[in-house]
């Protein structure tokens, strides 16, 4: 299984309301990623977790907030977005600490609106 | 992370091979060359990356010059499902855990 799984695929949602996306991974990777894309842009790192710790937020405004449960999955919740928040949010894990050598793996992303 | 420079896009036909450049002039020794994928409609795919030598895997090859100073991918036989916008990012040392996307070269494939 070299799937990495986000849902949901599709989200609208309310400045005021709080959503959480979901990401899951059954490779035994360690490392997880979220990264934010917007329409015809490359993908930006947000958030990098290592062996269940935070190791990387990339200046991520704290109406984002992410979580590491265990080492098979990422949450991001939503709170209090903005419309500009609208974009592709992206999940990825690779195997350890270094994308040196090694390759990532990506999942189909959630499609959010921010209404 | 070094920075990478890439043409905004590029056509080509189908069967055809298709060569895409990438100059990392900054390229430091122990900078990996990694080359992602990403199809319409999908998360980025991982495609090739290598260090020194000449690589190649079932989807593409990586040709790397010797000064390292720029790389090209390689698709051999060019179809339909490659269009697709295709990164050549650097990994760095100092940053090993981020993978850090450039604007790439969105690859248009025609019959």
């Amino acid at each position: 299984d070299t799937e990495v799984t986000q849902t949901p695929k599709h989200l609208v949602m309310g400045m005021t309301n709080k959503k959480s996306l979901k990401c899951e991974q059954h490779m035994g990777h360690r490392a997880m990623y979220w990264y934010k894309q917007k329409a015809k842009k490359p993908p930006e790192l947000m958030f990098v977790y290592s062996y269940e710790k935070l190791s990387i937020n990339e200046s991520v405004p704290s109406r984002f907030s992410p979580e590491c449960p265990n080492s098979s999955l990422l949450n991001l919740h939503l709170h209090a977005l903005q419309p500009e928040d609208s974009a592709l949010y992206l999940c990825a894990s690779s195997q350890g600490r270094s994308l040196m050598n090694t390759e990532a793996f990506f999942g189909q992303g959630t499609r959010l609106t921010v209404v | 992370d070094a920075k990478t420079t890439q043409p905004n896009s590029m056509e080509s036909n189908e069967e055809e091979p298709v060569h895409l450049p990438c100059n990392h002039s900054t390229i430091s020794g122990t900078d990996y060359i990694h080359w992602y994928r990403q199809l319409p409609s999908q998360g980025p795919e991982y495609v090739i990356h290598g260090l020194t030598s000449n690589v190649n895997n079932r989807m593409a090859s990586l040709a790397i010059a010797e000064d390292r100073k720029s790389s090209t991918l390689i698709l051999h036989r060019a179809t339909l499902r490659d269009a697709a916008v295709y990164y050549c990012i650097l990994r760095d040392t100092g940053t090993a855990s981020k993978l850090t996307f450039g604007t790439g070269t969105r690859l248009q494939v025609t019959l």
